[in-house]
């Protein structure tokens, strides 16, 4: 079975510009997490859908983020304008939607933002 | 609200030694309890999982208990190999019933030397 895709892997932009990150859930899962890392901060949730709806946006660190899921199959992050400071690693997991189950997780994209 | 605090790293270890890496957690409710591994430049995968006090979680020869009374989920394993070598993260979803974002311990860097 296919598991949690996300584009691109890597992403190297320069300050300013607009990033988009992709993923493709599970088939079948109902939710979607998008979390970051980094090496000060370690792993943090950024947004969750449920059913394609957000429930929970509180750890989008400011409106230069968004996210989307105009579907089951898709949704993106969305970095504009981009900062140094945004550079990490950004990691998609998607579930069944019950607490008990486990997030299966991407590979994740690395961004770097000169 | 909800934290996760695990041992810091590195933990270096030689091969076929004992290993055990702590991990206590604070939540409001009765959280499910997870571990998970990430090898380099990859994403997270599940280790291991326990939903309810007592309970033991097992994988490829880790094992971690749900301790309620010591609000503890240690991984344990007897004997490990230099592939085990990878960072490892406690977490917990303390949700109520609904599908809510992991919140991850620190990570701990785990290298084994042959």
């Amino acid at each position: 079975d296919a598991g949690v895709i996300q584009s691109p892997r890597h992403e190297v932009t320069e300050m300013g510009q607009e990033v988009t990150l992709r993923c493709k859930p599970i088939s079948g899962h109902n939710s979607l997490f998008w979390y970051r890392q980094t090496m000060m901060r370690g792993l943090e949730l950024l947004i969750y859908f449920n059913n394609n709806v957000p429930i929970d946006d509180s750890g989008m660190p400011e409106d230069r983020f968004s996210a989307k899921m105009p579907n089951a199959s898709f949704s993106t992050l969305k970095i504009q304008p981009s900062e140094p400071r945004d550079s990490a690693v950004y990691f998609c997991a998607s579930s069944s939607g019950q607490a008990s189950q486990p997030q299966h997780f991407g590979d994740g994209t690395r961004l770097s933002i000169l | 609200g909800d934290s996760v605090t695990q041992m810091e790293g590195p933990v270096t270890l030689s091969e076929e030694a004992f290993l055990t890496i702590n991990c206590t957690y604070t939540a409001t409710g009765y959280p499910s309890l997870f571990w998970y591994v990430q090898y380099p430049g990859e994403g997270l995968q599940l280790l291991l999982k326990a939903t309810k006090a007592d309970d033991k979680g097992s994988n490829k020869g880790f094992e971690a208990t749900y301790r309620k009374e010591t609000t503890s989920f240690h991984l344990e394993k007897g004997s490990v190999q230099v592939s085990d070598s990878a960072v490892y993260f406690c977490a917990l979803i303390d949700s109520g019933g609904g599908a809510d974002g992991l919140t991850f311990g620190k990570g701990t860097h785990l290298i084994i030397q042959p």
